[in-house]
C-alpha cells in the first residue's frame, strides 16, 4: 500500500509565487488534513476535510487554500508565497475525524512531508 | 482549555537502559491520549493510544504508555532502549465529549539513545 503520498518532497519558491502541494491517499479515508511543522512550534493544523466537498479551517489557515473534489486527493495551495510559509508540510489522513467519537479517531496516517523554502 | 505538555525538549539514555518520555495534559472530561514517533526526515507514525480501560497501553516497537488520571499524565516507556529508537516523540490529547474535541499536540521530545 502506498498510504499517504505527498509531492513534491522539496520546493524552493520566490516571494509572491504560487504553488500546490499534492496529497493523495489510497486507504479510502474520509478525513484528510494539512499540518505545518516548525522548530519550537510543533505541529499546527492548517486545513482539514471530513469528506469530499467539505473543507474547514484549522488554527493557521491564512495564506493557504484547499479543496476536496475526491476522497483520495487533498491539495494545498499557496496563492502568494511569503517567507513566513517556509516550513515542512505534512498531509495526514484518518478513517474518521479525530474530533469524532468513532473507534479510530485520532489515529492519523502521515505522508513523508514536503519541505518548502520561500526566499 | 485543552492543553498538552511535554516538559523535556530532549531525553538522553544509554542503549539497553529503560526510557521514559513524559507527557501531561489538561482536558475537560475524559481524555483520549496518543503517542506518535517521527524518525529523521520522515512523517509521523502512530505508536499507541489510550481511550478507556487498562491504564497500561502497549503499542508498536515495544513501547508502552501508562495513563495516570490523578497526575493527568501519559508517559511513554520502553524497558530497554535501542539506538534505532532515537527520534522525535509527540504526545497528543483530545477530550472525549463536548464541543471542543480537537486533537491538541505537544511540542515534541527528542530522544537520543547512545550506544
Amino acid at each position: 500500500n502506498a498510504g499517504v503520498t505527498q509531492t513534491p518532497k522539496f520546493q524552493v519558491l520566490k516571494t509572491g509565487q504560487s504553488m500546490t502541494l499534492q496529497c493523495a491517499q489510497d486507504m479510502n479515508h474520509e478525513y484528510m488534513s494539512w499540518y505545518r511543522q516548525d522548530p519550537g512550534m510543533g505541529l499546527r493544523l492548517i486545513h482539514y476535510s471530513v469528506g469530499a466537498g467539505i473543507t474547514d479551517q484549522g488554527e493557521v489557515p491564512n495564506g493557504y487554500n484547499v479543496s476536496r473534489s475526491t476522497t483520495e486527493d487533498f491539495p494545498l495551495r499557496l496563492l502568494s508565497a511569503a517567507p513566513s510559509q517556509t516550513s515542512v508540510y505534512f498531509c495526514a489522513s484518518s478513517y474518521s475525524n479525530p474530533a469524532s467519537g468513532r473507534v479510530h479517531a485520532g489515529e492519523l496516517f502521515f505522508g513523508e512531508g514536503s519541505r518548502l523554502t520561500v526566499l | 482549555a485543552q492543553s498538552v505538555a511535554q516538559p523535556e525538549d530532549q531525553v538522553n539514555v544509554a542503549e539497553g537502559n529503560p526510557l521514559t518520555v513524559k507527557c501531561t495534559y489538561s482536558v475537560s472530561g475524559n481524555p483520549y491520549l496518543f503517542w506518535y514517533v517521527q524518525y529523521p526526515n520522515r512523517g509521523l507514525q502512530f505508536l499507541l493510544k489510550y481511550i478507556t480501560g487498562d491504564n497500561l497501553v502497549k503499542g508498536s516497537y515495544g513501547f508502552e504508555a501508562e495513563f495516570n488520571k490523578s497526575q493527568t499524565s501519559f508517559h511513554l516507556k520502553k524497558p530497554s532502549a535501542l539506538v534505532s529508537d532515537s527520534a522525535l516523540y509527540f504526545c497528543a490529547v483530545r477530550a472525549d465529549a463536548g464541543n471542543n474535541r480537537k486533537l491538541i499536540w505537544g511540542l515534541g521530545t527528542s530522544l537520543a539513545v547512545n550506544p
